[in-house]
């Protein structure tokens, strides 16, 4: 049982690329969604699903997009890559909004 | 929109002494979590409270939720080196959203 499998671990990029990041999760959970984790930040929700073809913006969207087209996967994708984008990034799965969040390992990404 | 803030943002201790981290939010919250980050890592559950005034108990840590389910606490008793790590406290309130605090750095002086 891997629980919250995120892809890739470290990633560097130039200004304008474009990337995904993947997250899948083999728990059957409803809901996941992506965090971006800033020094002195906390953990701030990019985008969430409520389930397969359901996504909704969390609280900092902007240059990122996402889809849900089955239960198990949620890609995040950077459209064209800012060095405001530098951060390291969390995929988490729950089963409800009461629900404990599993999280993924995070992917460190650097936007030169 | 609901804020949970979370104070001290960092704290440093001897071995052996106390610990509180302080969670307080702009919404009365259904629930509230908390997790610990140990440096390089990935968060991970600790707890959940529910019920108002709700304290719960996990060997030398003990968390409280407020009885007007605006605020909470983590008290770690006769801290060790391997309490080191970040604590975030994460409430929904009414928004749907499962809300972070910013999160307290704990460092440990052996």
């Amino acid at each position: 049982n891997a629980g919250v499998t995120q892809t890739p671990k470290f990633q560097v990029l130039k200004t304008g690329q474009s990337m995904t990041l993947q997250c899948a999760q083999d728990m059957n959970h409803e809901y996941m969604s992506w965090y971006r984790q800033d020094p002195g930040m906390g953990l701030r929700l990019i985008h969430y699903s409520v389930g397969a073809g359901i996504t909704d913006q969390g609280e900092v969207p902007n240059g990122y997009n996402v889809s849900r087209s089955t239960t198990e996967d949620f890609p995040l994708r950077l459209l064209s890559a800012a060095p405001s984008q530098t951060s390291v990034y969390f995929c988490a799965s729950f089963p409800s909004l009461a629900g404990e969040l599993f999280f993924g390992e995070g992917s460190r990404l650097t936007v030169l | 929109g609901q804020q949970v803030m979370q104070i001290p943002q960092y704290q440093h201790v001897q071995e052996g002494e106390d610990f509180t981290t302080y969670c307080n939010s702009s919404t009365t919250l259904s629930n509230i979590q908390w997790y610990k980050q140990r440096p390089g890592g990935h968060p991970v559950f600790l707890i959940q409270l529910v019920k108002s005034g709700e304290v719960k108990k996990q060997k030398r840590l003990t968390f409280q939720f407020g009885e007007a389910k605006k605020n909470s606490s983590l008290h770690i008793t006769a801290t060790q080196t391997t309490d080191v790590g970040t604590y975030f406290c994460a409430g929904e309130g009414g928004s749907e959203k499962l809300v972070f605090g910013k999160g307290t750095k704990l460092t440990v002086n052996p």
